[in-house]
């Protein structure tokens, strides 16, 4: 089935632990993206890459590092997280190499920050 | 029932009846459209789009109508379901560019 799909779905952390939010896509898209959605502020990108190798920061990076060490992976990394990166995150990943076109979204990570 | 988009971000209908999602978007030079349903804890699925050389896209039970004059986008679902419960969000694509989303509009059916 083809899919996007991100783990753990649920985390509750510390401030300060370093934590990773793993997501993978078995379309073998080239465009991958990170989201967050806050209550009244819709989705918000955090980090995008066009390809492997290629990673750009999206509207709210700050906090926030990716990678995009193969095709199919782009892990969100939060080195030291603070109680402000209580979200709820979705990857997604597209065919097209620019992200213009349809989005694929995973199911979510619901991340509480304590 | 009838929405107003970002300025009244829920909307309530009885089940049976024809629902209109409006959504304002901010690009003039946005040539892609998509309009995404997200249902309660899960994530975003594609429902249907429309490019800008078209003004109206059908789908099963729903339709999408484009007015690049005032920058108006609106969803219509036909005999809206209990099913149909859900936020509704557009997302534009400036030429060239990625997608940017809207905030959302949380459609509710009552039985």
């Amino acid at each position: 089935e083809a899919q996007v799909t991100q783990n753990p779905r649920y985390l509750i952390t510390v401030t300060g632990k370093k934590l990773t939010v793993t997501c993978s896509q078995n379309m073998n898209h080239e465009y991958m993206s990170w989201y967050r959605q806050d209550p009244g502020l819709g989705l918000r990108q955090i980090y995008y890459s066009m390809n492997v190798e290629v990673t750009d920061k999206g509207d709210v990076p700050e906090g926030y590092k990716v990678s995009r060490k193969e095709k199919r992976n782009f892990p969100l990394i939060l080195e030291s997280p603070s109680p402000n990166q209580t979200s709820l995150y979705f990857c997604a990943s597209s065919p097209d190499g620019t992200g213009g076109d349809e989005q694929y979204f995973g199911p979510g990570t619901r991340l509480t920050v304590t | 029932g009838e929405s107003v988009g970002l300025h009244l971000p829920t909307l309530s209908v009885q089940e049976g009846d024809n629902s209109i999602i409006n959504c304002a978007y901010s690009n003039s030079a946005s040539d892609y459209f998509i309009w995404y349903k997200q249902e309660s804890g899960k994530g975003p699925q594609f429902i249907i789009d429309i490019r800008s050389n078209m003004d109206k896209r059908q789908g099963q039970r729903v339709t999408v109508l484009l007015n690049k004059t005032v920058k108006h986008l609106s969803l219509q679902i036909a005999a809206t379901q209990p099913g149909d419960s859900a936020v509704y969000f557009c997302a534009e694509r400036p030429s060239g560019s990625r997608l940017t989303f809207g905030e959302g509009t949380q459609l509710t059916v009552n039985p």
